[in-house]
């Protein structure tokens, strides 16, 4: 089955300055990649998602990129701020399956 | 998103004890699946449901049992065989079928032991 390797684990930024978060999968089927944000005690939030038919996707200060060959996809945030902190979460699903595999998560802390 | 709907919030199991924790949707949605989040863990899939009278396990799926006889509902049993429940569940759903489609959750249920 599909396995999701996420890091770093934990994450501190000043405000303002971007954070990076790297998740690889083992599936070369996998086609389907999207990212949730949780915040303390509250259920995950899709943020954003790929198909593995576009390289790179963004909305406003969020992108994510996926680099099929090497099997890996990234989280970028840009200008972060104070309510960017949160645990996030990526996941892949294979093609034509129900299952999303995910990721154990990155505490991202912004420090003010 | 207020569409799914977890209840109750806290839940706590006495030991020899099956609890029932409920899942509503009124988002339509086809595929439903149920997720056991612990520190450190991420979300772990225990069951998953595609279609009315039909569901599948997931990874972790021993000690808990569902159904799904009706579109909108998806009730997870915690049975006396899971020896370690507590954790936060997650419902979640998901519509086109639930194929490569974005899952969407419910505000989970707390279950701890007494």
């Amino acid at each position: 089955g599909e396995n999701v390797e996420q890091h770093p684990s934990t994450l501190s930024v000043q405000e303002g300055d971007s954070a990076v978060i790297k998740c690889t999968y083992s599936d070369s089927a996998s086609n389907y990649f999207p990212w949730y944000k949780q915040e303390l005690g509250k259920r995950p939030q899709l943020i954003i998602d790929i198909r593995s038919n576009v390289g790179e996707k963004k909305d406003q200060r969020i992108a994510v990129t996926l680099n099929k060959t090497a099997k890996h996809f990234s989280l970028h945030i840009t200008e972060t701020q104070p309510e960017d902190s949160a645990v996030y979460f990526c996941a892949a699903s294979s093609a034509g399956s129900y299952q999303l595999t995910f990721g154990k998560g990155t505490k991202l802390s912004v420090i003010p | 998103d207020g569409g799914i709907t977890q209840s109750p919030k806290y839940l706590f199991r006495k030991e020899g004890q099956n609890v029932t924790l409920s899942c509503e949707q009124n988002l339509n949605h086809d595929a439903m699946y149920w997720y056991r989040q612990d520190p450190g863990q991420g979300l772990r899939l225990i069951y998953y449901s595609q279609i009315v009278n039909d569901f599948q396990k997931g990874d972790i799926a021993e000690g808990y049992s569902v159904s799904r006889e009706k579109k909108e509902s998806f009730p997870l049993t915690v049975t006396s065989a899971q020896k370690n429940p507590t954790a936060f569940y997650l419902c979640a759903s998901s519509t086109g079928g639930g194929r490569d489609q974005p899952q969407h959750f419910g505000d989970g249920t707390r279950l701890s032991i007494l």
